[in-house]
């Protein structure tokens, strides 16, 4: 079946470094990407979609300039937290749609000290 | 470890009949559950979660789960479908801690006929 490779699972940084998370979508062209977070026992929340080749869509409320998305390509999307703060720390999980069906990466979990 | 399994990958109801959609998970922790829902091209919607409060959730669009942990089961359920509810369906369980985890189960699509 279709597989969603998400790098890495875990990270831990210094706060004001950056991280990047890739998406790649491993037998399948993804027309579209999802960046999703979540906090404990709270419920997804959309980040951003990305098409291949156009800007993301940030959901309201989520700064642009600290979540950086590039889809550069129909199998790899990457999000990159700039100057990542504690309140960061989050679970950060994309999932890429190929046609009508939904196939999500194994997720990160981001901690920033 | 940490999984979740849902039993059908497809269902097919008449409108205004009821609808059941099974999931089963299995969990080293006391869990968070949700059901979200995919409509074609979109991204995901929560329909309702469950986070050891009451084992009755009651969500959107008349939609509801039970959490069973002797069962290890959180189905869906509606007592009457719409067209509109033709999607596709997923469970997740999420397991806090140092380590969270979120795992997604493989999808059921609805299908709702007329």
């Amino acid at each position: 079946g279709a597989v969603v490779s998400q790098h890495p699972s875990r990270v831990i940084c210094k706060s004001g470094t950056s991280v990047k998370i890739e998406c790649r979508s491993l037998d399948f062209q993804a027309t579209t990407m999802f960046w999703y977070r979540q906090f404990p026992k709270q419920s997804l929340m959309l980040m951003a979609t990305s098409n291949e080749g156009s800007k993301a869509t940030y959901e309201q409320g989520v700064e642009k300039d600290k979540f950086l998305i590039n889809h550069a390509s129909l199998t790899l999307s990457t999000l990159t937290v700039t100057s990542a703060h504690p309140e960061d720390s989050s679970f950060y999980i994309c999932s890429a749609l190929t046609g009508e069906k939904l196939f999500f990466g194994s997720g990160t979990q981001l901690s920033v000290l | 470890a940490q999984s979740v399994t849902q039993l059908d990958s497809h269902v097919s109801v008449s409108e205004g009949t009821p609808v059941l959609l099974r999931c089963n998970y299995s969990s080293s922790y006391s869990p968070s559950l949700f059901w979200y829902v995919q409509h074609p091209n979109k991204g995901l919607q929560l329909l309702l979660k469950y986070t050891s409060a009451a084992t009755l959730v009651k969500g959107i669009n008349g939609f509801e789960a039970e959490f069973k942990k002797s069962e290890t089961s959180f189905h869906l359920t509606k007592p009457s479908a719409h067209m509109s509810d033709a999607a596709e369906y997923f469970c997740v369980v999420s397991s806090p801690g140092g380590y969270q985890k979120v795992t997604f189960g493989t999808g059921t699509k609805l299908q709702v006929i007329p």
